[in-house]
């Protein structure tokens, strides 16, 4: 168990349609990290924040925004969702931002199915 | 700009064999490099990295990798292969932050069967 929670395990919704995707970051970690995995695109990075400020930004579409909180918890807001958006979305954390020696820790994932 | 490629989509291994996972990488600057694991419907669990010193770094279950930077490589390795370390191998590369908003990019992964 890394510490790293998210929330909903699994989520079935229709085009068109907005979901939030939530995670808590390990204890201590100022990091989150969001990253979507399919099987043709592989393991993207999609957005970063460290101490509820956007730190870095990856593969994300406009559709998609994200928010850390005062309590450090993070949202992945996906919205007019397409089929191509079903994936496994990842989120990590770390105790720093902006250090390369940092290690993620990341959660179980959530598995996003857009019928 | 800075990419990390794993050559091999899947690897087979017999059990009690040592294996290789191969990983190689591009970066402008000394790299940050480090293996994660992910089981089947799990997260990626870390698993070593390099940051600098001794070559060799040691990780997780028995796993070690050798950072190599003639070649450019940070292959995994493990003496012994065991069954349960069958799940997919991702190497990631993080280059030295000229700001703040350093990024990790992992490979496309290399699928790793140990068969008894």
């Amino acid at each position: 168990d890394s510490g790293v929670t998210q929330t909903p395990k699994h989520l079935i919704t229709a085009t068109g349609q907005r979901v939030t995707l939530r995670c808590s970051p390990r204890s201590g970690d100022l990091s989150v990290y969001w990253y979507q995995q399919s099987l043709d695109q592989g393991l993207q990075f999609l957005i970063q924040y460290y101490n509820g400020e956007e730190r870095a930004k990856g593969n994300i579409l406009e559709r998609f925004s994200a928010q850390q909180f005062p309590d450090l918890h993070s949202e992945l807001n996906l919205s007019s969702l397409e089929l191509g958006d079903s994936a496994l979305y990842f989120c990590a954390s770390s105790a720093l931002g902006g250090s390369s020696t940092d290690t993620q820790y990341f959660g179980p994932g959530t598995r996003l199915t857009v019928l | 700009a800075q990419s990390v490629a794993q050559p091999e989509d899947q690897v087979n291994v017999a059990e009690g064999n040592p294996l290789t996972v191969k990983c190689t990488y591009s970066v402008s600057g000394n790299p940050y490099l480090f293996w994660y694991v992910q089981y089947p419907n799990r997260g990626l669990q870390f698993l070593l990295k390099y940051i600098t010193g001794d070559n060799l770094v040691k990780g997780s279950y028995g796993f070690e990798a050798e950072f190599n930077k003639s070649q450019t490589s940070f292959h995994l390795k493990k003496p012994s292969a065991l069954v349960s370390d069958s799940a997919l191998y991702f190497c990631a590369v993080r280059d030295i932050p000229r700001s703040s908003a350093s990024k990790i990019i992992f490979g496309s992964g290399t699928r790793l069967s140990i068969r008894p």
